[in-house]
């Protein structure tokens, strides 16, 4: 069963404007990873932010974490076509056995 | 030129045959993962192993069948037992067994049912 859920599934904006994504999940974790991925493509790491952190900048990628709502998020501020992609988040659980288990996804469409 | 490779890049297969998808990793990690990926939707793990000569059941492992003989190889066998095989098929490793440590993607087979 898929541990993340992802809001919106669909996210459309113009360049230069900042997206926002975010992922519920529903037991405890280690960790919550983003990942990108380009249509066609393998998934590429962007991000990784632990249980005891609440907020991680990484570039123009800004990742909170809540571990009282059980939620995270991924900002990606003055957004760039190239920025087009499909964004996943994964969690490892509190119990760790090295699995990722992945949410659906949110496809961003940036438009120049 | 350190990575993760998977071959071919697309892949036919006719209705009851088995196919062999290759994965392979020169970055010395120690797990490698299977994921299955459906259109719009997320990453189902297949198998994984976390060291050579053993490796376990994902959420998905019916009709599929691994084998990591070597370190740096980790090939996925689709039977003709797994009744809907059409779909995107990622390979994975990462550093050390049961860490949490991200993991690298190889960049895909597609498998199309004939």
């Amino acid at each position: 069963s898929q541990q993340g859920e992802e809001d919106p599934q669909a996210l459309s904006i113009q360049e230069g404007e900042n997206a926002t994504m975010n992922c519920s999940y529903k037991t405890s974790i280690n960790n919550l990873q983003w990942y990108r991925q380009n249509s066609g493509r393998g998934l590429v790491h962007l991000i990784l932010i632990r249980s005891n952190e609440r907020e991680k900048h990484s570039g123009r990628l800004r990742v909170t974490l809540d571990t009282s709502k059980k939620s995270s998020s991924l900002l990606i501020t003055a957004s760039r076509a190239a920025d087009t992609a499909s964004y996943f988040c994964a969690t490892v659980f509190a119990s760790n056995t090295g699995k990722l288990i992945f949410g659906q996804g949110t496809t961003l469409q940036v438009k120049p | 030129d350190g990575g993760i490779t998977q071959s071919p890049k697309y892949l036919f297969r006719k209705e009851g045959q088995n196919v062999t998808l290759s994965c392979e990793q020169n970055l010395n990690h120690d797990a490698m993962y299977w994921y299955r990926q459906d259109p719009g939707q997320g990453l189902r793990l297949i198998y994984y192993s976390q060291i050579v000569n053993d490796f376990q059941k994902g959420d998905i492992a019916e009709g599929y069948s691994v084998s990591r003989e070597k370190k740096e190889s980790f090939p996925l066998t689709v039977t003709s037992a797994q009744k809907n095989p059409t779909a995107f098929y990622l390979c994975a490793s990462n550093n050390v067994a049961g860490a949490t440590d991200t993991q690298y993607f190889g960049p895909g087979t597609r498998l199309t049912v004939l």
